[in-house]
């Protein structure tokens, strides 16, 4: 699987749009971008996936760029409770190898008033 | 559905000892997998499986055993704790990789080896 480069951390202030950026100049064209979040020692929670797309859900926007090299998470009206870890990783859509996935040290977003 | 339990919740073992971290899912996933986390760390794959009976090595196995009789569990045992073992466990499930196959995680076991 391809690696991750993420800034170590980010701020926000609470209401305002927070967009954290990841970077994956390796990714091959059958990887999917995923993003997780982890809050304080809890389990990482998933957010939103894409493969070339923009996508949007009801917790994020997901832009990738079109050369796919590079992506932003968006949240849209950060809380005090988006403060966590926020993790990009990338996943072979193939059997055998898209359980291996690699976890870097993420972004550490802190939304404050 | 109560998703990815993991039992216990805490742990201390005395270095030597041995233990199971109990995982179970009520997802019907395929893949499962154990990670560690800790401070300051992301998440590093110790083992995963594809399917019942099938297992293979992540990127730091040493140490630990694991095995998967049925598609619901997948235990991580300990067989000789040692104090580096200290850190928290994450297991996660999945669908097999494709297009909508998030992994699903519990919430951690806080192993203390003394």
């Amino acid at each position: 699987d391809a690696k991750t480069t993420q800034p170590p951390s980010m701020d926000c202030a609470e209401g305002r749009a927070a967009n954290l950026p990841c970077n994956h100049s390796t990714i091959s064209g059958n990887e999917y971008v995923y993003w997780y979040r982890q809050i304080h020692s809890q389990g990482p929670q998933y957010i939103i996936h894409g493969l070339k797309n923009n996508e949007t859900n009801e917790m994020a926007s997901l832009i990738i760029t079109e050369d796919r090299k590079s992506s932003t998470l968006i949240l849209p009206h950060a809380t005090l409770r988006d403060t966590a870890v926020y993790y990009c990783i990338v996943r072979d859509s193939f059997t055998g190898g898209g359980n291996k996935l690699t976890f870097g040290t993420g972004t550490q977003l802190k939304v404050e008033l | 559905n109560a998703g990815v339990t993991q039992t216990p919740k805490f742990q201390v073992l005395k270095t030597g000892q041995s233990m199971t971290l109990q995982c179970a899912q009520d997802m019907n996933h395929e893949y499962m997998s154990w990670y560690r986390q800790d401070p300051g760390m992301g998440l590093r794959l110790i083992h995963y499986s594809v399917g019942a009976g099938i297992t293979d090595q992540g990127e730091v196995p040493n140490g630990y055993n694991v095995s998967r009789s049925t598609t619901e569990d997948f235990p991580l045992r300990l067989l000789s704790a040692a104090p580096s073992q200290t850190s928290v466990y994450f297991c996660a499930s999945s669908y097999p990789p494709g297009h909508n196959s998030p992994l699903h995680f519990g919430n951690g076991t806080r192993l203390t080896v003394t």
